[in-house]
């Protein structure tokens, strides 16, 4: 099946720095999607991307549909305290039976205040 | 709060038990899914339902039965579990079968001993 390879698997940075990460597929994918998990609740949607080469901003979000559609990325800008938790990456192909979700194994991000 | 609310939050139960999942959405929504999360691993399709019928069953194991007595409501029906199906069980729910559209309810952490 298909897979996504997330990186980075985790984080350590100081509040205030900017963070990037990034999913790839050996596949394509007609809708990229970045969830934010906190510790002991359900992943919340972030950011939805449907076309090749989309940015699209959510506040200090930044994500990326690669203009290949194998890949996104998601930067996060002045990171803050609350930003700690586990981001997700998916992929979707769409159209018929196609609505499965392919998710990325995560990035852990700590923040340091 | 996202309107998806999973009972109970933590179970414990040994390998001859029988328990139930249970998710309510309050969003309206005629799609529920189970996913289910292990550590470090990406998360897993288990089962779809769409307008109470399922449409979906990711090759999961008999002893993990699925249940949707309406739009609302979601059961995951447990017995002779194994140590490794410990994980986090997440409910969601979406308007269609549009996954990137849905909503995650907080989960149910469940330890099999």
């Amino acid at each position: 099946g298909q897979q996504l390879n997330q990186s980075p698997q985790s984080m350590f940075i100081q509040e205030g720095e900017d963070v990037s990460m990034n999913c790839t597929s050996s596949s394509i994918f007609n809708t990229w999607l970045w969830y934010k998990q906190d510790p002991g609740e359900g992943p919340v949607l972030l950011i939805a991307l449907y076309k090749a080469g989309e940015l699209t901003s959510n506040g200090r979000l930044t994500a990326q549909f690669g203009i290949t559609r194998k890949d996104s990325f998601l930067n996060i800008s002045a990171s803050i305290p609350s930003d700690v938790g586990i981001y997700f990456c998916a992929g979707q192909l769409g159209g018929g039976s196609n609505y499965k979700l392919t998710f990325g194994k995560g990035t852990l991000l700590t923040v340091n205040p | 709060e996202t309107g998806v609310t999973q009972t109970p939050r933590h179970l414990v139960m040994g390998m001859t038990n029988k328990k139930s999942l249970k998710c309510e959405q309050h969003l309206g929504h005629n799609a529920m899914y189970w996913y289910k999360q292990s550590a470090k691993k990406p998360l897993e399709l288990m089962f779809v339902y769409n307008f109470k019928e399922q449409t979906e069953n990711n090759s999961v194991p008999s002893r993990f039965s699925p249940e949707c007595p309406n739009s609302s409501h979601l059961f995951l029906h447990l017995h002779t579990l194994q140590p490794e199906d410990s994980a986090l069980y997440l409910c969601a729910s979406s308007q269609g079968p549009r996954m990137t559209e849905a909503f995650f309810g907080q989960g149910t952490r469940l330890t099999v001993v």
